[in-house]
């Protein structure tokens, strides 16, 4: 079994909300990852959680807060977005395992920001 | 900064053909690879991961790696309209921090009947 879930499947919020993304694994993968994926774009990485915390901050603006609260769920906090941060927002997770890491892809969020 | 260049497509094939997508990348110390195909607006689902030089077949894909001159290919034999997608091409360095996967911009593959 390679699911990683997501939820919701569709958001649309706007620039004053506060919303979650979840993510939830469970494969025993003990790394987990955010992605965010604009139309036509490749996957842009933001986070890497590893054995629950943070090993890669990609430089991203604070309204992104990322959360592991325990080995299966990923969340992602959003707060004061902008309507450039509207984007298709990726979980995946994978064993940490050197050369042979895959990385399993979730269905995603498709966030709308107005 | 690692770059991976792929095939800027898109590419266009009958069905019942062979499809070949390709792949290069920047550096040397480069060491896992992957295929994975993304539907329009769904999420990349992994088709193939090769780490040795040489063919790796399942089913109708093969994944071709050549380390000495920096090349990752994915064939798709007796292509299929389901098969129309787009193709990312991920590279992974030996060693490098967790997660650093890095993304071609995807060949767009259209099967027609």
């Amino acid at each position: 079994d390679t699911e990683v879930t997501q939820t919701p499947k569709h958001l649309v919020m706007g620039m004053t909300n506060k919303k979650s993304l979840k993510c939830e694994q469970h494969m025993g993968h003990r790394a987990m990852y955010w992605y965010k994926q604009k139309a036509k774009k490749p996957p842009e990485l933001m986070f890497v959680y590893s054995y629950e915390k943070l090993s890669i901050n990609e430089s991203v603006p604070s309204r992104f807060s990322p959360e592991c609260p325990n080995s299966s769920l990923l969340n992602l906090h959003l707060h004061a977005l902008q309507p450039e941060d509207s984007a298709l927002y990726l979980c995946a997770s994978s064993h940490i395992a050197g050369v042979q890491e895959t990385q399993y892809f979730g269905p995603g969020t498709r966030l709308l920001v107005l | 900064q690692k770059e991976v260049e792929q095939n800027s497509g898109p590419l266009s094939v009958p069905e019942g053909a062979i499809a070949s997508l390709n792949c290069t990348y920047s550096d040397r110390v480069s060491q896992s690879f992957f295929w994975y195909r993304q539907y329009s607006g769904k999420s990349p689902e992994l088709i193939m991961s090769i780490y040795s030089n040489g063919d790796k077949e399942d089913g109708r894909f093969t994944a071709q790696l050549n380390k000495a001159s920096q090349y990752v290919s994915l064939l798709i034999r007796d292509s299929q309209p389901s098969d129309s997608a787009t193709y990312l091409c991920a590279v992974k360095d030996r060693g490098s921090t967790l997660g650093r996967l890095y993304f071609g911009r995807g060949t767009q593959l259209t099967v027609w009947p």
